[in-house]
């Protein structure tokens, strides 16, 4: 199984905080590079799929930017609102054959009013 | 509206028994997927289908069985063989495609407490 990893595990902003957070990942053989949002009590819900080294994607005051060559993405969260606290997922497929995805731990995100 | 479901929400089962999850979706996804979450542990996959009436073991599939006989449904069975059943289940589908590359919808999850 190959390892994601995200960090840090869990942050607490103030909101209008602006606030980053990482996916490491294996460089070697990417295809993809998915992120999800999960809100408490909630279905995790996609942000972006990112396939191409250096795309960058938004949504909102939501972006992600990916670097294949050297194994990781970035999630930004630009003036950080209460609705934003959730658990932040990446993950990616193992292989080129393959179908599935690995996850990430995730990361915990709490918005401080 | 087109979505997943998952029912029931929570389930209480005894050591020893079998209990099946149900998962419905009607997004006409040809794929679907079981994920299992423990605490501060990632999503784990257990099963997923690219197809009707095919499936593939995922990372951890021992103590599992499904069945794929509908393009919308993809039931879950944990056997009295799954050591630790105890945990929050998720399923998932999508447009089927290699490598991963279209996102995954998921449903609401049905907590399952095995004593």
């Amino acid at each position: 199984i190959l390892n994601v990893e995200q960090s840090p595990q869990s942050l607490h902003v103030q909101e209008g905080d602006s606030t980053n957070f990482t996916c490491s990942f294996p460089s070697s053989n990417f295809y993809a590079l998915h992120w999800y949002r999960w809100e408490t009590a909630k279905s995790p819900e996609a942000l972006f799929v990112m396939t191409l080294n250096g795309d960058e994607k938004k949504k909102g005051r939501i972006s992600a930017t990916l670097n294949t060559k050297e194994g990781y993405s970035y999630l930004y969260i630009k003036g950080s609102q209460p609705e934003d606290s959730a658990t932040y997922l990446c993950a990616f497929p193992p292989g080129a054959g393959s179908y599935q995805l690995t996850f990430g731990k995730g990361t915990k995100l709490s918005v401080i009013p | 509206d087109g979505g997943i479901t998952q029912s029931p929400k929570y389930l209480f089962r005894k050591e020893g028994q079998n209990v099946t999850l149900s998962c419905e979706q009607n997004l006409n996804h040809d794929a679907m997927y079981w994920y299992r979450q423990d605490p501060g542990q990632g999503l784990r996959l257990i099963y997923y289908s690219q197809i009707v009436n095919d499936f593939q073991k995922g990372d951890i599939a021992e103590g599992y069985s499904v069945s794929r006989e509908k393009k919308e449904s993809f039931p879950l069975t944990v056997t009295s063989a799954q050591k630790n059943p105890t945990a929050f289940y998720l399923c998932a589908s999508s447009i089927s495609g290699l490598a991963g590359v279209y996102e995954q919808y998921f449903g609401p999850g049905t907590r399952l407490t095995v004593t």
